[in-house]
């Protein structure tokens, strides 16, 4: 059964940093990898989805990464900002793409 | 605009009263899913959609029932609700042919 775990729980830091947070999964076999935002009391916003083919994905100031074979993903987030401040969350879709397997999350806290 | 929406938002009930909590999206999404989101243990897959009349269970089914009679509909049903059901639930959906989910605003359940 695929375990998604996310290191760290929680990261602060200060404003204009760059910074990298961790996903790793136990199954290779891992069709692709989606990382989403969640705000306090909000659903989900999906932010990069990195298919299977792929090894990274960009969207402005966030770069996200995919390494299959290491059991590994990673989203950059590039000059931090007050409001990227939210959980930030990576799941895997299985093979057969109807199951969709969450880490825990990292809580980030971008200070001024 | 495109969206995924919930009812409700918050629910408080005592135990054993049937409850529905309804789903519906505007984007006409074959892939629908449920999922609740619970300290510690992250969000986790209850139910999900291939398509109309097509469902399947996810990791944690027990306790809970879906339909999928139409296409933008994908209600949720606790039969006799427990208090191990109090949680945050989201709904989300998302084409067959891609992996890009899109979450709804999530049902905060509490049961008494």
């Amino acid at each position: 059964k695929q375990e998604v775990t996310q290191i760290p729980a929680a990261l602060s830091v200060p404003e204009g940093e760059n910074l990298v947070l961790n996903c790793s999964f136990t199954d290779s076999a891992i069709y692709n990898l989606q990382w989403f935002r969640q705000d306090p009391g909000k659903g989900l916003t999906s932010l990069l989805l990195i298919q299977s083919s792929q090894r990274e994905q960009t969207s402005g100031r966030l770069n996200a990464s995919l390494d299959k074979s290491s059991g590994r993903s990673t989203l950059y987030i590039a000059a931090s900002q007050p409001g990227d401040s939210a959980t930030y969350l990576c799941a895997g879709t299985n093979n057969a793409g109807n199951m969709l397997t969450f880490g825990g999350g990292t809580r980030l806290m971008v200070k001024p | 605009e495109a969206q995924v929406t919930q009812n409700p938002r918050y629910l408080i009930t005592v135990t054993g009263k049937k409850l529905t909590v309804t789903c519906s999206q505007n984007m006409n999404h074959e892939y629908m899913s449920w999922y609740r989101q619970d300290p510690g243990l992250g969000l986790r897959q209850i139910y999900y959609s291939m398509n109309v009349e097509v469902t399947d269970k996810g990791d944690v089914p027990e306790g809970y029932k879906v339909s999928r009679k139409e296409k933008r509909n994908f209600p949720l049903i606790l039969e006799s609700p427990s208090p191990n059901q109090t949680s945050l639930y989201f709904c989300a959906s998302r084409f067959s042919g891609s992996y890009e989910q899109y979450f709804g605003p999530g049902t905060r359940l509490t049961v008494t």
